[in-house]
């Protein structure tokens, strides 16, 4: 079974920095990787699909790259409202990274 | 607008059986794949079962192959997800999520949108 691993696990960020979280896998999955967004006590939002495709109605900060086993989720400039749990998940089969947490440094 | 409402959740001994459902509208809900994923408490994501858009084939996650089935009534716009011999492990919340290719081949692309989930409890 492919697994999914993602880094760092937590991150602490200031308003306005640079954040970004990386996916691997453990072979090769084209470009079958997704990004979503989870606040706590509310369901995940799709961010990313494709590795680089922006979903509609997310900000421009957001940003994905890579292909084949390592993908990076990035956020150009952290907003408040961007403090929040980052998960990837590859498609086939349907496999989810262990999440990063990001808070308010 | 997309909604999806989840239902059925709640306490259960162990080795007892739930029926989750979740009500779809808003798309055509036979053009799309469907899945259900679970969160325990405090931790990660994990999808436990998909199923194409007319039913005929289906993923489940090892974990829970054997105890739970998925299923879905394209004429009641439903998808079901039938759990028996419930572990203390599977005590999470459960969200029924969409498929985000119409009339896909497969189960999962990306998930969107998610439910807003439904709490099980596997506890005696």
């Amino acid at each position: 079974d492919i697994q999914m691993t993602q880094s760092p696990s937590s991150l602490s960020a200031s308003i306005g920095d640079r954040v970004t979280i990386t996916c691997r896998a453990s072979q090769t999955i084209s470009s079958y990787l997704n990004w979503y967004q989870q606040k706590p006590g509310k369901a995940p939002n799709l961010l990313i699909y494709a590795a680089s495709t922006l979903q509609s109605g997310v900000p421009s900060r957001f940003s994905g790259s890579g292909s084949g086993t390592d993908f990076t989720l990035t956020i150009s400039s952290l907003q408040p409202e961007d403090f929040a749990t980052y998960y990837c998940q590859h498609s086939y089969p349907p496999t989810f990274g262990g999440g990063t947490k990001v808070e308010i440094k | 607008e997309v909604q999806l409402l989840e239902s059925g959740g709640g306490l259960i001994q162990p080795g007892g059986s739930l029926r989750l459902s979740c009500a779809a509208s808003g798309f055509t809900f036979s053009s799309y794949a469907m899945s259900w994923v679970r969160q325990a408490p405090g931790k990660g994501l994990e999808c436990v079962s998909a199923i194409t858009g007319s039913g005929g084939s289906t993923y489940y996650a090892d974990s829970v192959k054997g105890r739970f089935t998925i299923s879905r009534d394209n004429s009641k716009n439903t998808l079901y997800l039938q759990m028996n011999s419930l572990r203390a492990e599977d005590t999470a919340v459960y969200y029924c999520a969409k498929d985000g290719v119409q009339y896909s081949s497969t189960w999962s692309n990306w998930f969107d949108p998610w439910g807003q989930g439904t709490l099980v409890t596997v506890s005696s």
